[in-house]
């Protein structure tokens, strides 16, 4: 079964830094475009990034990369505020849905607080 | 980037109701349209891709359709489960993907 696994969300204080991991198991990692994807608390997706394509409001300070070998999928996160409290998703591009996100995690929480 | 508005951005509706949301984008994006389905503390699932496609295992009461800059999800005969934050998203500018800003399904 295909399945994608956030970790590494936490509290942290604004101007600070925090690492996102997402394991993947059940598909080729290595065949699939992967993608970042958050919601603040109430509010709706936003797509982050992916490879090195970023929204406009990450601003250089986030990275994505990934390590195939181990299956996973990271997002380095630096010089963060309050504005970038959410959830965060990872999603898979699905090879046949026109770019489509067929499959997500269920997200890692990061909340950016003194 | 390309600006995706739903409407509305909330209803309330009733079990067996027919649901039709929009999805209108601020420039032709032909068919890259996809439609997901997402509820409180669960990942969003893919219900709707390229417009019309139907994603494997999704019920056959949810449909899509459209192209250029307007499109539409229909949700034939509302089901107890079917209520979520529905959205949209334009997949046609590669690789900057945009969502819609969701249309809350209620139960009236």
């Amino acid at each position: 079964e295909v399945h994608l696994v956030e970790s590494g969300g936490g509290l942290v204080l604004p101007g600070g830094s925090l690492r996102l991991s997402c394991v993947a198991s059940g598909f080729t990692f290595s065949n699939y475009w992967m993608h970042w994807v958050r919601q603040a608390p109430g509010k709706g997706l936003e797509w982050v990034g992916r490879s090195t394509n970023y929204a406009d409001f990450v601003k250089g300070r986030f990275t994505i990369s990934r390590d195939n070998a181990k299956n996973t999928l990271y997002l380095q996160m630096k010089s963060l505020s309050a504005e970038d409290t959410a959830v965060y998703y990872c999603a898979r591009v699905g090879v046949a849905g026109e770019g489509a996100f067929d499959v997500w995690g269920h997200g890692t929480m990061v909340t950016v607080s003194s | 980037d390309i600006l995706m508005t739903q409407s509305p951005s909330s209803l309330s509706a009733s079990v067996g109701d027919r649901v039709t949301i929009t999805c209108r984008a601020s420039q032709i994006i032909d068919r890259y349209l996809n439609w997901y389905q997402h509820k409180p503390g669960e990942a969003p699932r893919l219900l709707i891709y390229a417009a019309s496609s139907l994603q494997s295992g999704v019920p056959p009461r949810f449909s899509g359709g459209g192209s250029g800059t307007d499109f539409t999800l229909t949700i034939s005969s509302l089901q107890p489960e079917d209520f979520a934050t529905y959205y949209c998203q334009q997949s046609y500018s590669t690789p900057r993907w945009t969502f819609g800003q969701g249309t809350k399904v209620e139960i009236k």
